[in-house]
């Protein structure tokens, strides 16, 4: 089982604002990290630290945390980001690195 | 701009060593830094990802707990290149296996190799 808990699904209609959670208490003292894996590919990072963006990753992505919870936020979804989406972080001891089960977004 | 290609048998039989290399382009994997290293993530098909381990500068090693026993992540300088290496292999070990630069402090992975499936049975 994962240290990070995200949500199976969720869905979006094209051109609005979604925002897909990651919950674990590792969360209180360190930063997750995002990924967006389409079918047949590698995952690529959308967002590192506390919301920083890797060169060729558009804006609408961001991210941001509170307590025990890290967000992903979609603002302007389109049809290329249907994807599923990781969160990444420590593990409570800080030794290790942990992933969540991932969230499959569906553009509508 | 740094690329990642993972190469090595993709059928394994059960029981022996799954061995895979993770060759570096594009820059040193000697980077100097102790906020930088490399690790491998893998993901049985139709599954989620799984975080083997990871090697950072000045070879300190960190492996997931459930795998410690089995794994060993090394550097080979010379060649640019860091290995993965997993003993006793058995047919819940049979997923596409990712390379990928790590950052520590905060802790992320970019970027990735393409993947390598690897398939456990006799």
């Amino acid at each position: 089982s994962s240290e990070l808990t995200q949500d199976p699904a969720v869905s979006v209609a094209l051109g609005q604002t979604v925002r897909t959670t990651c919950q674990g208490d590792s969360l209180r003292d360190y930063y997750a990290s995002w990924y967006q894996q389409k079918p047949g590919q590698a995952p690529v990072l959308v967002i590192y630290g506390e919301n920083n963006r890797p060169s060729g990753i558009p804006d609408r992505f961001s991210g941001s945390s509170s307590g025990n919870t890290a967000s992903l936020t979609i603002t302007g979804a389109q049809a290329e980001d249907e994807a599923v989406y990781y969160c990444q972080s420590r593990d409570s001891s800080g030794s290790h690195v942990v992933f969540g089960g991932g969230t499959k977004l569906t553009v509508l | 701009q740094l690329q990642l290609q993972e190469s090595g048998p993709g059928l394994v039989k059960p029981s022996e060593t799954l061995s895979l290399t993770c060759t570096v382009s594009g820059g040193s994997i000697n980077s100097g830094s102790l906020y930088w290293g490399w690790g491998w993530i893998r993901q049985p098909p139709g599954k989620g990802l799984e975080w083997i381990g990871s090697i950072y500068y000045g070879g300190n090693t960190y492996y997931n707990s459930s795998l410690k026993s089995r794994v060993t992540i090394s550097v080979d300088t010379s060649k640019n290149l860091f290995s993965l290496k997993l003993s006793s292999v058995t047919a819940a070990d049979t997923a596409v296996y990712y390379c990928a630069r790590n950052h520590d402090s905060p802790n992320w992975f970019d970027p990735w190799g393409q993947g390598t499936l690897v398939t456990v049975s006799s």
